[in-house]
C-alpha cells in the first residue's frame, strides 16, 4: 500500500534528551513537510524539503533539526534547545512543491516530555 | 506574515442539516486551497481543493472559492453523526501549506 509512515506514534522524551521521529514515503514525491500541532491549534509549519538534500525552514525550526538523505526519507529530530516540545507531530508529502499540488498526511507522532 | 483564519465553533448542526465552514485568508498570492477533516486523535484528511473561483463539488461537500474576497467556504449536505470532527482550511502559496485552527463541527443525531 502507497502511504506515509510515521514512527513511532507515541514517544516519551526525557529532559535534556534529543529524540527522532521518522518519515517514510513510498509516494514518489518529491516534497515532504514536518508540522506541529498543539491542542486547540492549527498546524504549524516546523521544516520542509522540495528535493533530495535541499531543506527550508518553516516558522518555527527553533530546537529542530532535519535531513533529507533519500527521496523517501524525512527524519526530524527534536533536540534538548526545544523549550516545549510536547506536541503531535505530522509528517506530510506532496508529489512536488507547486501551487496546485495536494498534501496527504501520515497518522502522526505524539510526542510527550516525562 | 500570512494569516489563515476559521472560526473555533463548535459548529453544530442536527443530522441532515447543512452546515457551512468558512475561512479567510490574507495572502493574496495564495495559489489554491483544501480542506481537510481531521478526527479528534487523528491526523488530518484531505477532503477538497478548489483552485479557482467558484464552487466545486464532491458528493455531499461543496467547496466555494472568492479570491477577490479572499474567502473560502465548506458546505455538507445532509451532514452525518460521522462528519463530527475539526475542519482545518489550507491555503498554499508558492510552496507551503498554511493552516487556520480549525473548526469544530458537531452532528447530532
Amino acid at each position: 500500500d502507497g502511504g506515509i509512515t510515521q514512527s513511532p506514534k507515541y514517544l516519551f522524551r526525557k529532559e535534556g534528551q534529543n529524540v527522532t521521529l521518522s518519515c517514510e514515503q513510498n509516494l514518489n514525491h518529491d516534497a515532504m513537510y514536518w508540522y506541529r500541532q498543539d491542542p486547540g491549534q492549527g498546524l504549524r509549519l516546523i521544516y520542509y524539503s522540495q528535493i533530495v538534500n535541499d531543506f527550508q525552514k518553516g516558522d518555527i525550526a527553533e530546537g529542530y533539526s532535519v535531513s533529507r538523505e533519500k527521496k523517501e526519507s524525512f527524519p526530524l529530530t527534536v533536540t534538548s534547545a526545544q523549550k516545549n516540545p510536547t506536541a503531535f507531530y505530522l509528517c506530510a508529502s506532496s508529489i512536488s512543491g507547486g501551487a496546485d499540488t495536494e498534501a496527504f498526511f501520515g497518522q502522526g507522532t505524539r510526542l510527550t516530555v516525562v | 506574515q500570512k494569516e489563515v483564519e476559521q472560526n473555533s465553533g463548535p459548529l453544530s448542526v442536527p443530522e441532515g442539516a447543512i452546515a457551512s465552514l468558512n475561512c479567510t485568508y490574507s495572502d493574496r498570492v495564495s495559489q489554491s486551497f483544501f480542506w481537510y477533516r481531521q478526527y479528534s486523535g487523528k491526523s488530518p484528511e484531505l477532503i477538497m481543493s478548489i483552485y479557482s473561483n467558484g464552487d466545486k463539488e464532491d458528493g455531499r461537500f461543496t467547496a466555494q472559492l472568492n479570491k477577490a474576497s479572499q474567502y473560502v467556504s465548506l458546505l455538507i449536505r445532509d451532514s452525518q453523526p460521522s462528519d463530527s470532527a475539526t475542519y482545518l482550511c489550507a491555503v498554499r502559496g508558492y510552496s507551503t501549506l498554511t493552516f487556520g485552527k480549525g473548526t469544530m463541527l458537531l452532528v447530532s443525531p
